[in-house]
């Protein structure tokens, strides 16, 4: 099916690793894009393709996928870090599909 | 750099037409990327809306495609969105975004890239 799964919310102790999931059919053919919002701004990329981060976004944020699931990895979670974070990914069609994103709560 | 902005009407009434526009600065918009209309209800996640490249080729949103049309105008170097017969279900931050595209034999995959700030749209009467 056209969907994309993420676990609502996440919190990390700061300075520690999180892993985020999302999960979709979709995902064995595309790969997945992470979004990162922080509140009254606009989305921005931090992962896109196989594990691409564009300038700006530091190296301890990276990406994977195995079958169904893409995960974005924050290795020593920053206090910026705190946002939420979407997954996006498409289908064979062309339409674009977002998961309904997961917050992430820096302790 | 590039640049997107949108801009329109922050209160639409109930049945009346929601509209918008994008205005791209610091690139062509006939370039060959597509540009795309993203959603955000208050207080809930993203929505894609559809795109459209500089030829007028268009890719809606099943959900929305009855009540959608994205245009572009090339020589102002912007692009639109209208939205039909609203309800307070189309309230929302509507934002206009690149679409980047990679395709080779092993990998696919698209990302949108950069977002406008955003615009608050109001559905009431």
């Amino acid at each position: 099916s056209s969907e994309l799964t993420q676990d609502p919310a996440v919190s990390v102790a700061l300075g520690q690793t999180v892993r985020i999931t999302c999960r979709g059919d979709n995902l064995k053919k595309y790969y997945a894009t992470w979004y990162q919002q922080k509140p009254g701004q606009a989305p921005i990329v931090v992962i896109y393709g196989r594990d691409t981060r564009p300038s700006g976004i530091p190296d301890r944020i990276s990406g994977s996928t195995s079958g169904t699931t893409a995960s974005l990895t924050i290795i020593g979670t920053q206090a910026e870090d705190e946002a939420e974070y979407y997954c996006s990914s498409r289908d064979s069609s062309g339409n674009h599909l977002f998961a309904a994103g997961t917050k992430v709560t820096v302790l | 750099q590039l640049q997107l902005q949108e801009s329109g009407p922050g209160l639409v009434k109930p049945s009346e037409t929601l509209s918008l526009i994008c205005a791209v600065s610091g690139a062509s918009i006939t370039t060959s990327y597509y540009w795309a209309w993203i959603r955000q209800p208050p207080g809930k996640g993203l929505e894609w809306i559809g795109s459209i490249y500089h030829s007028g080729s268009t890719y809606y949103s099943p959900s929305l495609k009855s009540r959608v049309t994205i245009s572009v105008d090339t020589p102002k170097n912007q692009f639109s969105l209208k939205v039909y017969s609203v309800t307070a279900a189309d309230s929302a931050v509507y934002y206009c975004a690149r679409r980047s595209h990679f395709h080779n034999s092993s990998d696919y995959y698209d990302w949108f890239d950069p977002w406008g700030p955003g615009a608050l749209v109001s559905v009431s009467s």
